[in-house]
């Protein structure tokens, strides 16, 4: 069956614009969790939604970063004026629901490059 | 804040030798996951242990769980090549749907 999608798989922005990544969970998943990862680092938490609402938001860095998921489905991390420092792979997954027993499901990614 | 330590960062190792990962908290998970992950694409579920104590194995892995629930650690047994990646611990602290990741163990397994 289809996996979590996320596009674009890269994207090359110049420092100040805005940005926004894609994610397409699997189909019937409740829970998508957005991260961060540096090279060689494991993925860092940002915010995770259970359905349409950001049941935890609190890795989010500052309030250049936010996310929604407006239809419980589909989920865009929206990043304003970009810094260099932003950086990274950007990673979704998705879970049945956001349960300790639960496994998460990962996109590949999309690796954001802030010039 | 509940943590992950993992240990050691970074492992280079000849085909055939065996390791052990280490994923450390001063905080009690319900549970811990195992992830493995390749350049380009994201983390993999190995496996996840529940009980206190558990012992999981998968072919040439064995994951074990700390009996008080703060610890857990990954045995391969006669590393090969193909087992080259990131490894990741992971957990949802204080019972939460938040999942943390450790820092990760990177494995070189050289032929």
């Amino acid at each position: 069956g289809a996996g979590v999608s996320q596009t674009p798989s890269n994207k090359v922005t110049e420092k100040g614009k805005y940005v926004e990544l894609r994610c397409d969970p699997i189909s019937g998943h409740t829970a998508l969790y957005w991260y961060r990862q540096s090279l060689g680092q494991g993925p860092e938490f940002l915010i995770y939604f259970q359905g349409t609402g950001a049941a935890d938001d609190s890795g989010l860095p500052n309030d250049r970063f936010f996310a929604v998921r407006p239809e419980g489905s589909v989920s865009t991390l929206k990043i304003q004026r970009t810094e260099r420092g932003d950086s990274a792979v950007y990673l979704c997954a998705s879970s049945l629901r956001s349960s300790y027993n639960s496994p998460l499901h990962f996109g590949n990614g999309t690796r954001l490059t802030v010039t | 804040t509940q943590l992950l330590e993992q240990s050691p960062q970074f492992l280079s190792i000849q085909e055939g030798e065996n390791l052990t990962v280490y994923c450390n908290s001063s905080s009690v998970f319900s549970s811990l996951q195992w992830y493995r992950q390749e350049p380009g694409e994201g983390p993999v579920l190995l496996v996840t242990v529940v009980t206190g104590g558990e012992v999981k194995k998968l072919k040439r892995l064995t994951f074990q769980f700390g009996d008080a629930r703060k610890d857990s650690s990954l045995h391969i047994t006669a590393a090969q090549p193909g087992d080259t990646g990131l490894y990741l611990c992971a957990g949802h602290p204080s019972n939460t749907g938040k999942l943390i990741f450790g820092q990760g163990t990177t494995l070189q397994v050289k032929p």
